[in-house]
């Protein structure tokens, strides 16, 4: 069985902070793909990156930074010189190879004070 | 590229209607679309996948007698919460997948936000 835990049910830092948010997945698959999504207050949901298994390579765009790293089956996802505008709640999500069903984190509602 | 919409975005309704809730993808043909429910402050909960001239597949312990599925054409899905409850009421989001766009790709509408008194 697949399973995404996001242990931060919320985390709040004062603008200009880095942060982290924390992702850790269980499969047994060995081709999955692993998302990050911001939801805003307004609802909709905002794509943010998506991870295949085979590339365990960092990525940086710009504030933001993806950590993968196989051994401790984790996705972090770490949000540089925090903003205002970033708070929302971010959700980590997987979908295996098998199983076409994504397969969501409770998310992290992040607040970030001026 | 690859916007799907979805329409309305919000609606108020009495209890015991009926509210048909549409996910189009503009610019691509999906083959397959896939109808989420998200309560406050909770993730998102897949509730029935469909394919396109098929029969939707329903997740366990969603009523398909209550969530009506229809996928008539690549690019619109519709989903009719018949009878609607008080309980009912949530926040609906559908995501589309492109044709040959393979299972890891998904373009999320905008959501609809159905509160029935």
């Amino acid at each position: 069985a697949q399973k995404v835990t996001q242990a931060q049910t919320e985390i709040s830092v004062v603008e200009k902070e880095d942060v982290t948010l924390d992702c850790v997945y269980e499969t047994r698959d060995t081709t999955y793909y692993l998302f990050w999504y911001k939801q805003p207050p307004s609802g909709e949901l905002v794509f943010l990156i998506r991870r295949n298994s085979f590339d365990e390579q960092n990525e940086i765009s710009g504030r933001y930074s993806w950590n993968f790293q196989k051994s401790t089956s984790s996705f972090n996802f770490t949000i540089t010189a925090s903003q205002v505008v970033d708070s929302a709640v971010y959700f980590c999500a997987l979908i295996v190879d098998s199983n076409y069903q994504l397969i969501w984190g409770a998310g992290t509602k992040l607040i970030i004070k001026p | 590229g690859a916007v799907v919409s979805q329409h309305p975005s919000r609606v108020i309704c009495k209890s015991g209607t009926s509210v048909k809730i549409e996910c189009r993808s503009l610019d691509f043909q999906a083959t397959t679309m896939f109808w989420y429910r998200q309560f406050p402050k909770q993730s998102l909960m897949l509730m029935a996948t469909s394919n396109e001239g098929s029969k939707a597949t329903y997740e366990q312990g969603v009523e398909k007698d209550k969530f009506l599925i229809n996928h008539a054409s690549l690019t619109l899905s519709t989903l009719t919460v018949t009878s609607a409850h008080p309980e009912d009421s949530s926040f609906y989001i559908c995501s589309a997948e492109p044709l040959g766009g393979g299972t890891d790709t998904q373009y999320f509408g905008p959501g609809t936000r159905l509160t029935v008194l």
